[in-house]
């Protein structure tokens, strides 16, 4: 199958900083990525839809402006977390979809962030 | 948002055996993929069945899909406590491609 890996595995980070997640898609092209966030025992939640080259699209209630979302290339999004609090840490993970071979879609390792 | 709902939503049973999990979805689908997560670890692609499809098999796994009730089922064969871990559905919507998941079962596989 498919690797997508994410980057950084975990990160602490202080209250009011800003923090950078990695999402690549190693072996294929992936024209759309997508942004989900989990808290403890619970599911995972799209946050947002990312297509190369094009504005992402979030889910409702997300604020586009603390979660800014960058896909510069086919190979690669990048999620920032801006001004983090720590009610936004959570388990993040990314993943990538190659349209041309249907639907699925392959997950990144997730990142842990902590906020303190 | 997500897609459905997933029943039980805890499941406790023996090492040996089998263990059903369902999961109930709201809109038509393309297609509709079971994952497994360890505890705060990352998603394992378990299966993937598509709406054409009425039951699929992998190893001790079976699927089964009914489009017309909008549910799936994921049964688990002779357990092992290494399948102690979270499971999820997740839907496919035609004319996207967002996957939306499920509030997942988790499972506790007693040895």
């Amino acid at each position: 199958g498919a690797v997508v890996s994410q980057h950084p595995s975990w990160v602490i980070c202080k209250s009011g900083t800003s923090v950078k997640i990695e999402c690549r898609s190693l072996d294929f092209q992936a024209t759309t990525m997508f942004w989900y966030r989990q808290f403890p025992k619970q599911s995972l939640m799209l946050m947002a839809t990312s297509n190369e080259g094009s504005k992402a699209t979030y889910e409702q209630g997300v604020e586009k402006d603390k979660f800014l979302i960058n896909h510069a290339s086919l190979t690669l999004s990048t999620l920032t977390v801006t001004s983090a609090h720590p009610e936004d840490s959570s388990f993040y993970i990314c993943s990538a979809a190659r349209l041309r071979y249907g639907t699925e879609a392959f997950f990144g390792q997730g990142t842990r962030l902590t906020v303190v | 948002s997500q897609q459905g709902e997933e029943d039980p939503q805890a499941l406790s049973i023996q090492e040996g055996e089998n263990a059903t999990m369902n999961c109930s979805y709201k809109t038509s689908i393309n297609n509709l993929q079971w994952y497994r997560q360890n505890s705060g670890r990352g998603l394992v692609h378990l299966i993937l069945i598509r709406s054409n499809e009425r039951e699929k098999h992998s190893g001790r796994l079976r699927v089964t899909l009914d489009t017309s009730k909008k549910s799936s089922s994921l049964l688990i064969t002779a357990s092992r406590a290494a399948d102690t871990a979270s499971y999820f559905c997740a839907t496919d919507a035609p004319g996207g491609f967002k996957t939306i998941f499920g509030a997942g079962t988790r499972l506790f596989v007693k040895a």
